[in-house]
């Protein structure tokens, strides 16, 4: 079964810092892994979505790395801003299955 | 932007109490999921479809849930009766196909008193 871990559970940054968000899974035979964000009370919101056969996708101040071999993704926001404070999930998809971490809440101090 | 819809947003119940829960996915998408999650945790499968067919509804309790997508568009989730451990946001999410990047409606959050 896969396992996907997101450490840590909760971080603060101030303002304009770049951030570091950590996934990891235990099964490397997967099909693609997708970030979200969600809002307290919101559904998710994709922002990124990275193929088994690729190792990074970009999308504005957002960058998604992956390595499937170790089992690990990495979601960098640059120069973060008060506006990004939410909570980041990443998922992984093996076959057609979608498994889930816990996500990491972000704050981002003005 | 086309959005997947859900209602009701809130649902206040009592144990032992029928709730249902409906969504609306994007056009054409022909995977709908129905997620449950717990505050503090990641969503966790209920039940997926293609088209009108159940993919996977391993996850699903059946001796109280049940969920049906008829004509492979909309789709409703239903329990009964509710339990107090029932109480939690529930999730509906489409893609065009099977591992394809999913949309979220806003969730139905469910208190069981």
């Amino acid at each position: 079964k896969q396992e996907v871990t997101q450490i840590p559970a909760a971080l603060s940054v101030p303002e304009g810092e770049n951030l570091v968000l950590n996934c990891s899974f235990t099964d490397s035979a997967i099909y693609n892994l997708q970030w979200f964000r969600q809002d307290p009370g919101k559904g998710l919101t994709s922002l990124l979505l990275i193929q088994s056969s690729q190792r990074e996708q970009t999308s504005g101040r957002l960058n998604a790395s992956l390595d499937k071999s170790s089992g690990r993704s990495t979601l960098y926001i640059a120069a973060s801003q008060p506006g990004d404070s939410a909570t980041y999930l990443c998922a992984v998809s093996d076959d057609y299955k979608l498994s889930f971490g816990a996500g990491t809440t972000v704050t981002v101090r003005a | 932007e086309a959005e997947v819809a859900q209602s009701p947003r809130y649902k206040i119940t009592e144990k032992s109490q029928a709730v249902a829960f409906w969504c609306d996915p994007i056009s054409g998408h022909a995977t709908l999921y129905w997620y449950r999650q717990i505050l503090g945790q990641g969503p966790e499968l209920l039940v997926q479809f293609q088209d009108e067919s159940v993919v996977d509804d391993s996850q699903l309790p059946k001796d109280r849930f049940s969920a049906e997508r008829l004509k492979g568009v909309d789709s409703t989730l239903k329990i009964q009766p509710a339990e107090l451990g029932d109480s939690a946001m529930y999730l509906c999410a489409s893609s065009l196909a099977t591992n394809e990047k999913l949309f979220f409606g806003s969730g139905t959050q469910l208190s069981v008193l």
